[in-house]
């Protein structure tokens, strides 16, 4: 199995400018998150979802953020308008449940995306 | 969330034992003990979980205390790989997808 996958690795965008990040989970997966990492705030959850469908989005930052997930094997994070402050490595990870109370389940990450937003 | 407490960095030496500890003094029982580590720019990867016994595998093992309010994550021989941020967290094993990273413990390899 490739991992998760997590597209573009390295974006350099403007303030103002649309970003879209994507993901691929693996194969088979029924958990989709979304991290974001910066020094200041460390590693944060912005939002998650269960069979395609958010469960919990409470940690996206404000209107700005938004995610979809339009099947089973990709999900976007999409930032309109950037701006500096939303410059962070973002994370992807997938688990597997399989609708049943989770045991300690394994998050697979991916290698996530570096953003810079001059 | 119930939270971990953890010492900010660790040092230890090639080939020796390296014990991180971590307190959870207001963990509930469906809390599991989960322990990732993010090598340097890489995404986190998970190391061992456990709820009330103790644990091993090929990376660790995870001693947990008879109350549970603490537990300790043992790399038995560290290697340079091993040189990481390591993050003891707990979820909630009733409802709770979410993981809650803390500062973690940066732990440093010499040679």
């Amino acid at each position: 199995d490739a991992g998760v996958i997590q597209s573009p690795r390295h974006e350099v965008t403007e303030m103002g400018q649309e970003v879209t990040l994507r993901c691929k989970p693996i194969s088979g997966h029924d958990y989709l998150f979304w991290y974001r990492q910066t020094m200041m705030r460390g590693l944060e959850l912005l939002i998650y979802f269960n069979n395609n469908v958010p469960i919990d989005d409470s940690g996206m930052p404000e209107d700005r953020f938004s995610a979809k997930m339009p099947n089973a094997s990709f999900s976007t994070l999409k930032i309109q308008p950037s701006e500096p402050r939303d410059s962070a490595v973002y994370f992807c990870a997938s688990s597997f449940a399989g609708g049943s109370r989770p045991l300690g389940e394994t998050q697979y990450f991916g290698p996530g995306t570096r953003l810079l937003v001059l | 969330d119930a939270k971990t407490t953890q010492p900010n960095s660790m040092e230890s030496n090639e080939e020796e034992p390296v014990h991180l500890p971590c307190n959870h003094s207001t963990i509930s029982g469906t809390d599991y003990i989960h322990w990732y580590r993010q090598l340097p720019s890489q995404g986190p990867e998970y190391v061992i979980h456990g709820l009330t016994s103790n644990v091993n595998n090929r990376m660790a093992s995870l001693a947990i205390a008879e109350d549970r309010k603490s537990s300790t994550l043992i790399l038995h021989r560290a290697t340079l790989r091993d040189a990481a941020v390591y993050y003891c967290i707990l979820r909630d094993g009733s409802n709770d997808y979410k993981l809650s990273f803390g500062a973690g413990t940066t732990v440093t390899v010499r040679a």
